[in-house]
């Protein structure tokens, strides 16, 4: 199956700091991706919609000044988390759905803020 | 998406099939029957999806009811690394957004 790798996979940042998480499709390009958020012990959530070329699309109660979300190539998705606090700690995954439409996950980024 | 609907928990043992039920009374015709799998800090890796045929592949097989309101996912030989959360999604594709809900947590055990 397709491939959609993420980076890094697990990150440590101090309070204030911005982190940023990069998603590629490593074998077929997408002109979409998605981009979720899970605490422990619970399901995935949906944060916002990558669009190459434009605006990403954010879910409601998600602040998109906070999440900034970059779709620059057809392989290439950003998300950064800008002034991380404690309570953004979580595991990041992201999403592309393949020339089939199916949906191909990275493995995940965990992150923590201290 | 239609809301489905999965038991939390179940336990099964090893070497034997795992019958994974999920219940989507309200899909759309237009949706498929979606399952995905996470095991524990990973992304959720695919499994398998159909619309109203029994589908069949490696890893699984899945048994979609005639009216389509309900579906079992089926690992014929269950094995420790089978241990995960499994997703049951109902969507028109996954190249749209999927809603994920809470899964079954499924411990296989010696």
């Amino acid at each position: 199956g397709a491939v959609v790798s993420q980076h890094p996979s697990r990150v440590i940042c101090k309070s204030g700091t911005s982190v940023k998480i990069e998603c590629r499709s490593l074998d077929f390009q997408a002109t979409t991706m998605f981009w979720y958020r899970q605490f422990p012990k619970k399901s995935l959530m949906l944060m916002a919609t990558s669009n190459e070329g434009s605006k990403a699309t954010y879910e409601q109660g998600v602040e998109k000044d906070k999440f900034l979300i970059n779709h620059a190539s057809l392989t290439l998705s950003t998300l950064t988390v800008t002034s991380a606090h404690p309570e953004d700690s979580s595991f990041y995954i992201c999403s592309a759905p393949d020339r089939l439409a199916e949906a191909f996950f990275g493995q995940g980024t965990r992150l923590t803020v201290v | 998406d239609a809301k489905t609907t999965q038991p939390p928990s179940m336990d099964c043992a090893e070497g034997r099939a795992a019958n994974l039920p999920c219940n989507h009374s309200t899909i759309s015709g237009n949706e498929y029957v979606y399952w995905y799998r996470q095991i524990h800090s990973q992304g959720p890796q695919y499994i398998i999806h159909g619309l109203k045929n029994n589908e069949t592949n490696e890893m699984a097989s899945l048994i979609i009811t005639e009216d389509r309101k309900s579906s079992t996912l089926i690992l014929p030989h269950a094995t420790l690394r089978d241990t995960a959360v499994y997703y049951c999604i109902a969507a028109p594709g996954a190249g749209n957004k999927l809603t994920f809900g809470g899964g079954t947590r499924v411990l296989v055990k010696p």
